[in-house]
């Protein structure tokens, strides 16, 4: 069983520009999230996806955005990138059945806005 | 909205018992979880336990949930410097599918 990767580990941005960050969910999972660590904070919702639509969204602004694809894989895009928006950016997939939710996390991109 | 409280840090020698406590304010909460999160890497699920239920064992963790008080408990016995890391309360309401998470609890087991 494959767990949770994302890519890159480490990413270093200047104010103002792009990013993308990627996810490939746990395999038989259908639900991908995307979550906000900053430094010593607990994760924050970002936003959900399930099967290729967006399900739910928490505070963040228009210029984060995401997708996923058939495949369940996963992108979250930020544009105009500040200096607030330097966090641990966690990818979590699960399997939207029932109640229960155990979200499986991968390690995390750590991104560093300059 | 929801809140989900911790108190930032706990410190321990090893072999004793630690015990990591969580408030949360969601009446409705249906799933209480315990997260785990090492240096330099995600969150691992430790358990979970259901909201009708009031507690839960799991080897060397025990989870005791007062749902009146709305306070959850994690303790782990016999401490293991292995243990040291960031403990993540989080709660699930019923009416929705997104977990919310507590700011975590740094544990440090020292010799």
């Amino acid at each position: 069983e494959t767990g949770v990767t994302q890519s890159p580990t480490h990413l270093i941005k200047t104010r103002g520009q792009q990013v993308t960050l990627r996810c490939s969910s746990q395999s038989g999972h259908n639900t991908v999230s995307w979550y906000q660590q900053a430094l010593g904070q607990g994760p924050q919702f970002i936003f959900q996806y399930y099967r290729e639509e967006e399900n739910g969204r928490g505070n963040f602004p228009p210029r984060f955005s995401g997708l996923q694809f058939p495949n369940y894989s996963s992108e979250l895009n930020v544009n105009a990138l500040e200096l607030d928006d330097s966090a641990l950016y966690l990818c979590a997939s699960s399997l939207l059945e029932g109640d229960k939710r155990t979200l499986h996390f991968g390690n995390g991109t750590r991104l560093t806005v300059t | 909205g929801e809140d989900v409280e911790q108190s930032l840090f706990l410190s321990v020698r090893e072999g004793d018992s630690s015990v990591i406590n969580c408030t949360y304010t969601d009446s409705s909460s249906t799933y209480l979880y315990w997260y785990k999160q090492e240096p330099g890497a995600g969150l691992q699920l430790l358990t979970y336990i259901f909201s009708n239920m009031d507690m839960k064992q799991d080897q060397r963790l025990t989870v005791l949930l007062n749902k009146k008080d709305k306070h959850l408990s994690l303790r782990i016995a016999d401490t293991q410097t292995g243990d040291s890391a960031i403990y993540f309360c989080a709660e699930k309401g019923g009416g929705s599918y997104i977990p919310t998470f507590g700011r975590g609890t740094s544990l440090i087991v020292h010799p």
